[in-house]
């Protein structure tokens, strides 16, 4: 059974660092990639940024400069890192995995809430 | 960046067909591939894949949802719409990087 689980942080400071985990089962991190979107209260879907399987990285180029993304594939984990923190960063977090074929994200995890605020 | 444009909103009656369409800023379509994809999210709820590739039907998913298009302009229907079908329905396309998502449309009950 496919399952994807984020964990972290509710509460951020302004201008600190977001630090999500996303633990995967039922699949390998070596077979399938693996996307961040987010999506702010009452408001649509933004793609962060994707982890392939190969292990090489690719960002939403506005987030760019704050993102990185990593793996564990002993843990099947991957890993969230944003710095400078903003508000507007206040969102539901998502990983999801990615199908190989047509880069369709077929598998979603629950979500994880973060507030920035201080 | 690809854009994918939707209404915001569409009003249905249950029983009856709702249509819900997705324009992109450019082609999403290869020689093999149509890489547009619908999901759906209910209000505090992850997305849920409906239809990959503009018209295969995800598993699970009732044969009620269906998808068409190419290129640019995609479908996704819903015939006969039930009461658990009232969602937001969100296009996307894995053509280019970065992935870009549709605004979503929220399917209300006329």
């Amino acid at each position: 059974q496919v399952q994807l689980k984020e964990s972290g942080p509710g509460l951020v400071q302004p201008s600190q660092t977001l630090s999500l985990t996303c633990t995967v089962s039922g699949f390998s991190l070596t077979s399938y990639h693996v996307s961040w979107v987010r999506q702010p209260p009452g408001k649509g879907l933004e793609w962060m940024g994707v982890i392939w399987t190969g292990g090489s990285t690719a960002y939403n180029s506005l987030l760019k400069s704050r993102l990185s993304i990593s793996r564990d594939i002993s843990k099947s984990q991957v890993f969230l890192k944003m710095n400078s923190l903003q508000t507007e960063d206040t969102a539901t977090y998502y990983c999801a995995r990615e199908d190989g074929g047509s880069y369709v994200m077929d598998a979603w995890g629950q979500g994880a809430s973060v507030t920035v605020s201080s | 960046d690809i854009v994918l444009t939707q209404s915001p909103a569409l009003a249905v009656s249950l029983g009856q067909r709702a249509t819900i369409s997705c324009r992109a800023s450019q082609s999403v379509s290869t020689s093999s591939y149509n890489l547009m994809h619908w999901y759906q999210q209910k209000p505090g709820q992850q997305p849920k894949l409906l239809i990959y590739d503009a018209s295969n039907l995800a598993s699970s998913i009732p044969a009620r949802f269906s998808g068409s298009g190419s290129g640019t302009d995609f479908t996704l229907t819903i015939n006969p719409v039930q009461a658990d079908d009232i969602a937001t329905y969100y296009c996307q396309q894995s053509r280019e990087l970065p992935r870009t998502f549709g605004g979503g449309t929220k399917l209300e009950l006329k």
